[in-house]
């Protein structure tokens, strides 16, 4: 069975700190993604990540691929009130090919 | 339809009756999923359907949950004789492919079993 650890479980920050969220596994995954949700809502994707060691930027968010593509990080920069809600990373392919594990998740609130 | 539709949002149901959960893909999508959610938790698998087959049934909790699919399209999960402990957010995704590509999540069924 394909696990993911994800860490911290809760970040609580003030507006324009800095964060990073990091997902673990023992396992090879074939691609990595991540995913936002927002109360009373489905996950929604914002990035998928393929390559070992690929880094990828959406606006204030790095999303990176180690090496290894067992593990990845999210960072937000200069984090705003709009970046609250649970963040979760999710990986596919490997020995669990066809469904998507998922890690516990993060919530992140930032306070204004 | 425009995005993945589940139905009902909401439900609440006596211990020991049965509930059916629906969800309607994406048109064209061939991957379906089924996620269950405790509040504010991360997502704990249950099956997936490529096409009409599950290849994939290793997450239902146990022999009172089975799910079904229909002409590549729509599914419905079934738990017969619920318990409180499945009192959770039921959720559906659909993909256009199996792996590597996004997953599009429908807003879930609330489900509580009182």
């Amino acid at each position: 069975t394909q696990l993911l650890e994800q860490s911290p479980q809760f970040l609580s920050i003030q507006e324009g700190e800095n964060l990073t969220v990091y997902c673990n596994s023992s396992s090879v995954f074939s691609s990595l993604q991540w995913y936002r949700q927002e109360p009373g809502e489905g996950p929604v994707l914002l990035v998928t990540v393929v390559t070992g060691g690929e880094v990828k930027k959406l606006k204030r968010l790095t999303f990176q691929f180690g090496d290894a593509r067992k593990d990845s990080s999210l960072h937000i920069t200069a984090a705003q009130p709009g970046d609250t809600g649970l963040y979760l990373c999710a990986g596919a392919g490997g020995t669990s090919y066809g469904k998507l594990t998922f890690g516990q998740g993060t919530i992140l609130t930032v306070h204004p | 339809g425009a995005g993945v539709s589940q139905s009902p949002s909401n439900k609440v149901t006596e211990k020991g009756k049965d509930v059916e959960l629906r969800c309607d893909p994406i048109s064209g999508h061939t991957a379906l999923y089924w996620y269950r959610q405790s509040l504010g938790q991360g997502l704990e698998f249950l099956i997936y359907f490529q096409g009409n087959s599950a290849p994939d049934k290793s997450g239902l909790p146990s022999d009172r949950f089975s799910a079904e699919r229909t002409g590549g399209s729509v599914s419905t999960l079934t738990i017969q004789r619920t318990q409180q402990e499945d009192s959770a957010v039921y959720l559906c995704a659909s993909s256009l492919f199996q792996t590597n590509t996004e997953a599009f999540f429908g807003q879930g069924t609330r489900l509580t079993v009182v």
